[in-house]
C-alpha cells in the first residue's frame, strides 16, 4: 500500500534554532496535510496542501508542497518549546482513507 | 469543526477482557474512522463506520477483534475483544471535515496486563 515517510524521526534543538521534517513518497500525493500531536494529547490538524509548488505559512511555520507533488517540508522558525510534539504529515486514498507519515517527533530545549 | 468525545480516556485491562471505546460527535457525520496508536509510532486505520452498514475493515484487522458499531449518525463504538499486551495502545476516533482535515476524540489510552 502506499506509503509515506518522514525524516527525521526525532530532532533536538535548542530554543531558537530553526526545524524542518520533510515528507516523502514514492507516488504522486493527489494532497498533503499537517497534523501536530502534543505528548499525551491528539493529533491536531495544522493545515492542507493541494496544488503543486504550493507554499503556505502560519506565522513562523512554512509549508510547501512539492513541484512533483511527491514530497512536502514543514519549517518552523525560531522555536519555542510549545513547538514540542510529533509532527505528522498525512495524505488520502481515495476519497477517505487518511495515510499518516510515520512522524518527526521535536523536542525543544530551553 | 467538530467536538468529539471519547471515552473512556484510559483504562488499564486484564488480559482476556474485552473493553467497548465510545466516541460522540456533536454533528451529524456520514463516516466515523479508528485509529490505533501503538506506543511511539504512527496512526493506523483500524476500520471506517457507516451508519447502517457494517464497517470497513483494514488489511490486518478483523471484525472478531475489533467488532464497531455505528447506531446513528452521531455516535460510534469500538470494541477490542479478548485482549492481550500486544493490544495496549491509544485507540482515537475521527471524522473528517472536507478542507479542514480530520478531527480527533482526545484518544483511549489502553494497557493490557
Amino acid at each position: 500500500g502506499q506509503q509515506v515517510m518522514q525524516i527525521p524521526q526525532y530532532q533536538h534543538v535548542q530554543e531558537g534554532e530553526d526545524f524542518t521534517t520533510y515528507c516523502n513518497s514514492s507516488t504522486t500525493l493527489s494532497n498533503i496535510q499537517w497534523y501536530k500531536q502534543r505528548p499525551g494529547g491528539h493529533p491536531v490538524f495544522l493545515i492542507q496542501l493541494v496544488k503543486s509548488g504550493e507554499v503556505k505559512k502560519q506565522k513562523r511555520l512554512t509549508f510547501q508542497f512539492g513541484e512533483a507533488k511527491k514530497n512536502s517540508s514543514l519549517h518552523i522558525t525560531a522555536t519555542q518549546t510549545t513547538d514540542v510534539g510529533t509532527y505528522f504529515c498525512v495524505t488520502t486514498s481515495g476519497t477517505y482513507k487518511y495515510i499518516f507519515g510515520t512522524g518527526t517527533r521535536l523536542k525543544v530545549l530551553a | 469543526s467538530a467536538v468529539i468525545s471519547q471515552k473512556p480516556s484510559r483504562d488499564i485491562c486484564q488480559r482476556g477482557t474485552s473493553l467497548t471505546i465510545q466516541c460522540q460527535v456533536d454533528s451529524q457525520v456520514t463516516m466515523m474512522f479508528w485509529y490505533r496508536q501503538q506506543p511511539g509510532q504512527s496512526l493506523t486505520l483500524i476500520a471506517t463506520a457507516n451508519q447502517g452498514s457494517e464497517a470497513t475493515y483494514e488489511s490486518g484487522f478483523v471484525i472478531d477483534k475489533f467488532p464497531i458499531s455505528r447506531p446513528n449518525l452521531t455516535f460510534s463504538t469500538l470494541t477490542v475483544s479478548n485482549m492481550s499486551p500486544e493490544d495496549s495502545s491509544i485507540y482515537l476516533c475521527s471524522v473528517e471535515d472536507p478542507g479542514t482535515g480530520a478531527f480527533f476524540g482526545q484518544g483511549t489510552r489502553l494497557t493490557v496486563v
